[in-house]
């Protein structure tokens, strides 16, 4: 596509349901990265994809979550028993390489995660 | 661990003046991006610099980078409310596997008005 594709743009959710967030990024990217974004923390790394492979997962911040990625295309992130601490913005990103020629990373419009 | 600090984090400017905007980080870094947020939007890249001494210019904008200093700039040059938006730094992990694994600055609020 023209740009990185997150869905859902809002997901509303329970506290202790699981929610998966979709990410579809720019035709032809290896790098994909997934932030997330909300008042308290700003902007914090979650992972890192080569590929389909996550050579750093260090951002993840429990194992509630996780991600994968398949086809060296699409990524789903899944929060797992969903906490309100976990209301934020996640952002996916994506970038033609991971190395040191990489420019910049190409952000989508993110999904605004609630949890009530 | 890295910081990446701003200043100031918010900015109340009048349409024709001119300011700066500082970002200071923490450790060694050869590379240094910007980035524009308009609410409710996603990240809008704006500068790559890549070098000491690397200055870049777009528009009423303008970025430059003294690594020795860990320092960046974001200049504007005669404000236009346009412009109004959040303004991030970001500077790659060293040692990281990947130069997209950044940290963030807080974020400057700018509003422009007349």
């Amino acid at each position: 596509g023209a740009g990185v594709s997150q869905s859902p743009s809002n997901k509303v959710t329970e506290k202790g349901k699981d929610v998966e967030l979709r990410c579809d990024p720019i035709s032809g990217h290896t790098a994909l990265y997934w932030y997330r974004q909300s008042l308290g923390q700003g902007l914090e790394f979650l992972i890192y994809f080569q590929g389909n492979s996550a050579p750093d997962k260090s951002g993840l911040p429990s194992d509630r979550f996780s991600a994968e990625r398949t086809g060296g295309s699409v990524s789903t992130l899944t929060i797992q028993r969903t906490q309100q601490e976990d209301s934020a913005v996640y952002l996916c990103a994506s970038s033609p390489a991971a190395g040191r020629f990489n420019e910049k990373l190409f952000f989508g419009s993110g999904t605004q995660l609630s949890v009530l | 661990e890295l910081k990446v600090e701003q200043n100031p984090l918010f900015l109340s400017m009048q349409e024709g003046k001119n300011y700066t905007i500082y970002c200071n980080y923490s450790t060694t870094s050869d590379r240094l991006y910007w980035y524009r947020q308009d609410p409710g939007k996603s990240l809008e890249s704006l500068f790559v610099l890549l070098s000491n001494g690397a200055v870049k210019q777009e528009g009423r904008l303008m970025a430059s980078l003294d690594t020795k200093a860990r320092l960046s700039t974001l200049h504007i040059t005669a404000a236009v409310h346009d412009l109004s938006a959040t303004y991030f730094c970001a500077v790659p992990n060293a040692g990281g596997t990947s130069y997209g694994k950044l940290t963030f600055g807080q974020g400057t609020i700018l509003t422009v008005h007349p």
